[in-house]
């Protein structure tokens, strides 16, 4: 069974400045893919970073980037020069040979202006 | 189309009732997935196809909770004589799945809220 486990149910940042949001996951599997997604007050579910777990190097799309501890079976996800219209739940996910992404519970971040 | 879309986007009914939710995936997706969000909580998987087929129906929290696909294009996920438990966003996911459907990303519809009275 794979599990995904993110314990900050909030977090709030000031505009402009970084943010770390934590995960940790079990899989038994060798190959599996994370994801980070957000998901705005208007539901859409928004793919915002992938990480392919047989790559060392880690994943960054523009403000964006990830910290893979595959040892640790940990993924953060890191958002640098934080934007108003970041504020949103972030999801972090898993995804194996099933192809069913696990989601974790999501944390809330606001930002604050 | 341009993204995955979903229909309604909310929905009210009474314990008891019959309802169909309907998912449009984005044209040339084979795969899609149904998952349900409780409030506040993160998605849980319902059921996935692959075309027209579904390999992947373990999610299914009951007998009452059905889906089909047809023309490997649109799906409806039908629950039968709803429940107040039943109450959550039904979302709907689609990837291309080529030779490997999990390295694929699943992209998302808005979700159907559905609310049983």
């Amino acid at each position: 069974a794979q599990t995904v486990t993110q314990s900050q149910p909030e977090m709030s940042v000031q505009e402009a400045e970084t943010v770390t949001l934590s995960c940790t996951y079990d899989t038994s599997e060798s190959d599996y893919y994370l994801f980070w997604y957000k998901q705005p007050p208007s539901r859409q579910m928004i793919l915002v970073i992938r990480q392919e777990a047989y790559k060392q190097q880690n994943a960054t799309e523009n403000r964006f980037s990830v910290n893979f501890q595959k040892a640790a079976k940990s993924f953060s996800l890191k958002i640098s020069d934080s934007q108003l219209g970041d504020a949103a739940m972030y999801f972090c996910a898993l995804t194996g040979a099933n192809s069913k992404l696990t989601f974790g519970k999501g944390i809330t971040l606001s930002v604050r202006p | 189309g341009a993204g995955v879309s979903q229909s309604p986007s909310n929905k009210v009914t009474e314990k008891g009732k019959d309802v169909e939710l309907r998912c449009d995936p984005i044209s040339g997706h084979t795969a899609l997935y149904w998952y349900r969000q409780r409030l506040g909580q993160g998605l849980e998987f319902l059921i996935y196809f692959q075309g027209n087929s579904a390999p992947d129906k373990s999610g299914l929290p009951s007998d009452r909770f059905s889906a089909e696909r047809t023309g490997e294009s649109v799906s409806t996920l039908t629950i039968q004589r709803t429940q107040q438990e039943d109450s959550a966003v039904y979302l709907c996911a689609s990837s291309l799945a080529g030779s490997s459907a999990s390295t694929d990303t699943q992209y998302f519809g808005p979700g159907t809220r559905l609310t049983v009275l």
